[in-house]
């Protein structure tokens, strides 16, 4: 059973407009969300993290939100560059165990 | 600046033969941490180590042991190989444990079990 869901594998959108990535959860006591951008034959990246106590976390061009009581969180990235094209994963820390939850990745293709 | 370094960063076994899978980081972290990747599966956690010392279960250890040799290195080792451990392996680091650390990955180790 899946805690942390990531339902769109892939998405492709246009250079300079938005790009909507979405997260969905099941445990309501995960304390903090991130989420990671990778490219091909390299690890994770670090990208932004927000608290459970927030709605919106910002940086630069990279904005998290929180909705807590659908168990929802989606990192926009304004304005999309072709370099942002990668897998982006979201992840989940566990207060109990001190573990990350990682979904499944969705893969972001920017078209210039 | 090198991070967390993964060795060897590709490695093709036959069924049975063991290998040692080797990272290290160079951040002063106190937790490290092995993960798999498997196609539509994300990132699974094998085994972790909260502070040198320590190691504990992930979610799919089965098949796999680790040693925390010291505060930099910590090891993954897989006894008897099966294809289905046929997969990228992560290492990562992070400061602490939990409490929204980032954690700094290496670049990965592709592993074929033949």
């Amino acid at each position: 059973d899946q805690q942390v869901k990531q339902n769109s594998p892939s998405l492709s959108v246009q250079e300079g407009r938005i790009s909507i990535l979405n997260c969905d959860y099941t445990n309501s006591m995960f304390d903090y969300f991130l989420w990671y951008k990778k490219y091909p034959a390299e690890g994770p990246t670090f990208l932004i993290s927000i608290s459970s106590i927030k709605d919106k976390n910002e940086d630069g061009r990279f904005t998290v939100f929180l909705n807590k009581s659908a168990k929802h969180l989606s990192l926009h990235i304004v304005p999309s560059q072709p370099g942002d094209s990668a897998v982006y994963f979201c992840a989940a820390s566990d207060p109990g165990t001190y573990k990350y939850i990682f979904g499944t990745g969705t893969r972001l293709k920017v078209l210039a | 600046n090198a991070g967390v370094t993964q060795t060897p960063k590709f490695q093709v076994l036959k069924t049975g033969q063991s290998m040692t899978l080797q990272c290290a980081q160079d951040m002063n972290h106190n937790s490290m941490y092995w993960y798999r990747q498997d196609p539509g599966m994300g990132l699974r956690l094998i085994y972790y180590s909260a502070s040198e010392g320590t190691t504990d279960k992930g979610e799919v250890p089965n098949g796999y042991n680790v040693s925390r040799l010291n505060k930099r290195e910590f090891s993954l080792r897989l006894e008897s190989a099966a294809p289905s451990q046929t997969s990228v392996y992560f290492c990562a680091s992070s400061e602490q444990q939990g409490s929204g650390q980032p954690q700094h990955f290496g670049d990965g180790t592709r592993l074929s079990i033949l």
